[in-house]
């Protein structure tokens, strides 16, 4: 199994402004996985990152407007830049979990951009 | 790309009813996972079931891989069960391909 911890649990920013989402797991992890929620709808999932390599994005997104860090094997953060209200959403990060070939999720981050 | 499809969108019972939850895939998967997610966001798996049945207390999944579905079983229904449950298929890379979700309602 897998814990997940994310910052900030929720926000409402300004459109125009950048918000950086933090995720902190309490094991090593190969691969973390950033997702985006809409309000009502399903996962999608914006990007793959692997430590020591630049993220995978998904069609769709691109790292100028959510750049990934992942300077090690229990963290990354996610950047929602240039927000309009269309960025509002619930962010969340997730890993597979070691040995146990499932995916754990952490809280989420609400974001609402005005 | 592979399709992923939930049976039905929606869903309310009282308490105490059972329900089945349908997913559909349109495509060979390594995987197919069953996660609920509560009514304040959190995401919690509940089974990892390419083949085959698993249960777990009031909950049960059944996947046929041959067939293409998978079914999830909810026995005497609490109001803690509502919430929206998702199927999630894996592709390449352990990347998870998710249908749209059944929103479930118990009323008390």
């Amino acid at each position: 199994s897998a814990v997940i911890s994310q910052k900030p649990s929720r926000d409402i920013c300004q459109r125009g402004t950048s918000l950086t989402i933090q995720c902190q797991v309490d094991s090593q992890v190969t691969m973390m996985f950033w997702y985006r929620q809409q309000p009502g709808q399903s996962l999608t999932l914006i990007a793959t990152a692997n430590q020591g390599s630049e993220a995978t994005y998904e069609s769709g997104f691109v790292i100028d407007k959510f750049p990934i860090s992942r300077p090690n094997l229990t963290f990354s953060t996610l950047t929602v830049s240039n927000m309009s209200p269309e960025d509002s959403s619930i962010y969340l990060c997730s890993v597979e979990g070691s040995g146990d070939e499932t995916q754990y999720f952490g809280p989420g981050t609400r974001l609402l951009v005005l | 790309g592979i399709q992923v499809e939930q049976s039905p969108p929606d869903l309310i019972l009282q308490e105490g009813a059972n329900s089945t939850l349908r997913c559909n895939f349109s495509d060979s998967v390594n995987n197919l996972q069953w996660f609920h997610q509560n009514p304040w966001g959190q995401l919690i798996n509940l089974f990892y079931i390419p083949s085959g049945t698993k249960q777990n207390g009031r909950l049960s999944a059944t996947t046929v891989a041959t067939e293409r579905y998978s079914l999830l079983y909810i026995s005497s229904s609490q109001t803690t069960d509502s919430g929206v449950y998702f199927c999630a298929v894996e592709r390449d890379n352990y990347q998870l391909i998710w249908g749209a979700g059944t929103k479930l309602i118990i009323k008390p």
